[in-house]
């Protein structure tokens, strides 16, 4: 099993739908946790951070960690076409060091 | 803004040349990363380095080696390439444990 679960999708949905964006886990260590967007023949840029437990929003986008789940969120909302790319969770436990577990990554596809 | 550069964006080699890939950061940054990325595989990492000439391995450091000679300088050597290590290679550096990494563009080397 790996650390760290993400349905590769793809998703495609029409513009302006709300998008949800998982990831589960099994490491309970893990306390660092990101969403990072990858657009095709690019590197991965980071889109949200949030530590622990709780609700983080920035814009369009909001992440939602449930710690006692292993369960990780994205939503977007009003999604746009700019928005189609592939989305990475990655995580880290401070006894880890330097080093993040990535998700597989979701393809998503919005359709204007 | 920080910036992470890979010396070169597509690389095609032979079975048994020596590859150099090379990332340069401008961030002074104390940690810096090599993944490579393949489709369903997600992002693995190959070797990570924490200061000057210190590196560790990561999951995948089996036909890999680096060097880190200046902080702002990682490379990544494939001592005979093989057709199996045909990927996309990913430069990455962060600031502090567990922290955001920044990305490169990434290279696509191809093993003919």
């Amino acid at each position: 099993q790996k650390e760290v679960e993400q349905d590769p999708g793809p998703l495609s949905v029409p513009e302006g739908a709300i998008v949800s964006l998982n990831c589960t886990y099994s490491n309970s260590a893990f306390q660092y946790f990101m969403w990072y967007r990858q657009y095709s023949r690019k590197g991965p840029e980071l889109l949200m951070y949030t530590y622990s437990s709780g609700n983080k929003e920035d814009g369009r986008f909001t992440a939602q960690v449930d710690k006692s789940s292993k369960y990780i969120s994205l939503f977007i909302r009003d999604s746009q076409p700019s928005d189609s790319a592939t989305y990475l969770c990655a995580m880290s436990a401070e006894s880890s060091a330097r080093q993040l577990t990535f998700g597989s990554g979701t393809q998503l596809t919005v359709l204007p | 803004d920080v910036k992470v550069t890979q010396s070169s964006r597509y690389l095609v080699k032979r079975t048994g040349e020596k590859v150099f890939l090379e990332c340069v950061q401008d961030m002074d940054h104390e940690n810096m990363f090599w993944y490579r990325q393949d489709p369903g595989l997600g992002l693995r990492l190959i070797y990570f380095s924490y200061d000057v000439k210190m590196k560790e391995k990561g999951d995948i450091p089996e036909g890999y080696s680096v060097s880190r000679e200046k902080k702002e300088r990682f490379s990544l050597i494939l001592e005979s390439a093989s057709t199996n290590q045909t990927s996309m290679y990913l430069c990455a550096s962060s600031w502090f444990v567990g922290d955001e990494q920044y990305f490169g563009p990434g290279t696509r080397l191809t093993v003919t």
